[in-house]
């Protein structure tokens, strides 16, 4: 059971470049979600999805695409990479039923580390 | 949007020392975790509670949904304790957030 999985773990891009954040879940959890974490700070939420082919903004959407074709896989789009967008990035899942909490654990892939120059 | 504040924001302790990290939020949640993440940035689900009290060995947790604020007790620290534990909320349909963190470091 791998969980989480988030690729890559590393990247260095130049301002102004392009690049997609892999991220799949093999718990066919129907909630997912992207963060980002500034260094000394907490998480802060990008996009997160419900379902396959429905999602939303969260706190920090602005320089980022997201799409959910399917259940398992959850990509995180950067367009025109920015020096801002040097952060951690986590993508995490959960299950819920109907929109209602049940006690749903979150879970965390182990984090990309982007650097844009 | 919801403020979530945790407190205090660095503790450093002796091995074997008590500690007690609190977690205030501004507006009626459905849900409320506690993570800790490892030096290593790994993020580890520590507890699910949206009321009550839970223990799971030396960690135990209480949340108090009215006053809006829960508390993560560890007792008799270790080393491996170090790192950064935030709490998260879930506000309007499974959106989750975090609060700041408290870093606790752990020295022997």
């Amino acid at each position: 059971n791998a969980g989480v999985t988030q690729t890559p773990k590393f990247r260095i891009l130049k301002i102004g470049q392009s690049m997609t954040l892999q991220c799949a879940q093999d718990m066919n959890h129907n909630y997912m979600y992207w963060y980002r974490q500034d260094p000394g700070m907490g998480l802060k939420l990008i996009y997160y999805s419900v379902g396959a082919g429905i999602t939303d903004k969260g706190e920090v959407p602005n320089g980022y695409n997201v799409s959910r074709s399917t259940t398992e896989d959850f990509p995180l789009r950067l367009e025109l990479a920015a020096p801002s967008q040097t952060s951690v990035y986590f993508c995490a899942s959960s299950y819920s039923v109907a929109g209602v909490s049940s006690g749903n654990t979150i879970y965390f892939g182990e984090g990309s580390w982007l650097t844009v120059v | 949007g919801i403020q979530v504040e945790q407190s205090p924001p660095d503790l450093i302790l002796q091995e074997g020392a008590n500690s007690t990290l609190r977690c205030n939020f501004s507006d009626s949640v459905n849900n409320l975790q506690w993570f800790h993440q490892n030096p290593w940035g790994q993020l580890i689900n520590l507890f699910y509670i949206p009321s009550g009290t839970k223990q799971n060995g030396r960690l135990s947790a209480t949340t108090v949904a009215t006053e809006r604020y829960s508390l993560l007790y560890i007792s008799s620290s270790q080393t491996t304790d170090s790192g950064v534990y935030f709490c998260a909320v879930e506000f309007k349909g499974n959106q989750f957030y975090f609060g700041t963190g408290t870093s606790l470091t752990v020295i022997p």
